[in-house]
């Protein structure tokens, strides 16, 4: 099956500054990549999303990036903010039926 | 936040008892996916219902079972619980299997087996 492995575990990062962190996977049937922020006690929030199709995607201030041939898809958060301090989680999936969920990045946003 | 629904949000059961929990999904949706996610970890699938039919299973041993309703209400069914077993669950429903729409979560139920 699929594997998604995520990096960095915990990232720290000043206000204002950018943010980026790192996916692979392992099975290239992958087609759909949402990336998903978790606050505490609080459930898993799609914030941006990227098919096979595409090489980037942008809103806002976040961006989406994938690497087919090399099977990595990256989530660059900039001008970042305290309110975007929280768990985030990449995923993968070839049918949306089964995703498969890295283990998740800590961003610490200082102010 | 989504229309997605659970209950209870939160639960203490001991070693060797049996949980039920419940996912109501987003009106219009005809798919619920269960995961686990234990403390620190990504969410781990462990069955998807598709139309009342189990569309999908990950590695979990059959004592975890489930249930799909005529209203696309879910049920996730655990026997003989383990100490293993304490962890978030959620639900996550979308609006058709494979049709390429995305799925969105419930709030969770935390589990803590003793």
């Amino acid at each position: 099956g699929e594997n998604v492995e995520q990096h960095p575990s915990t990232l720290s990062v000043q206000e204002g500054d950018s943010a980026v962190i790192k996916c692979t996977y392992s099975d290239s049937a992958s087609n759909y990549f949402p990336w998903y922020k978790q606050e505490l006690g609080k459930r898993p929030q799609l914030i941006i999303d990227i098919r096979s199709n595409v090489g980037e995607k942008k809103d806002q201030r976040i961006a989406v990036t994938l690497n087919k041939t090399a099977k990595h898809f990256s989530l660059h958060i900039t001008e970042t903010q305290p309110e975007d301090s929280a768990v985030y989680f990449c995923a993968a999936t070839h049918n949306f039926n089964k995703f498969y969920f890295g283990s998740g990045t800590k961003l610490n946003v200082k102010p | 936040e989504t229309g997605v629904t659970q209950s209870p949000t939160h639960l203490i059961k001991t070693r060797g008892q049996q949980v039920t929990l419940r996912c109501s999904s987003q009106s219009g949706h005809n798919t619920v996916s269960w995961y686990q996610q234990a403390l620190g970890q990504g969410p781990q699938f462990i069955f998807q219902y598709y139309r009342e039919e189990e569309n999908g299973r990950g590695n979990f041993p059959p004592r975890f079972s489930g249930l799909q309703f005529p209203n696309y209400s879910s049920e996730l069914n655990v026997n003989a619980l383990e100490l293993d077993d304490s962890a978030l669950y959620l639900c996550a429903s979308s609006l058709e299997a494979g049709g390429g729409e995305t799925q969105y979560f419930g709030p969770g139920t935390r589990l803590l087996v003793l």
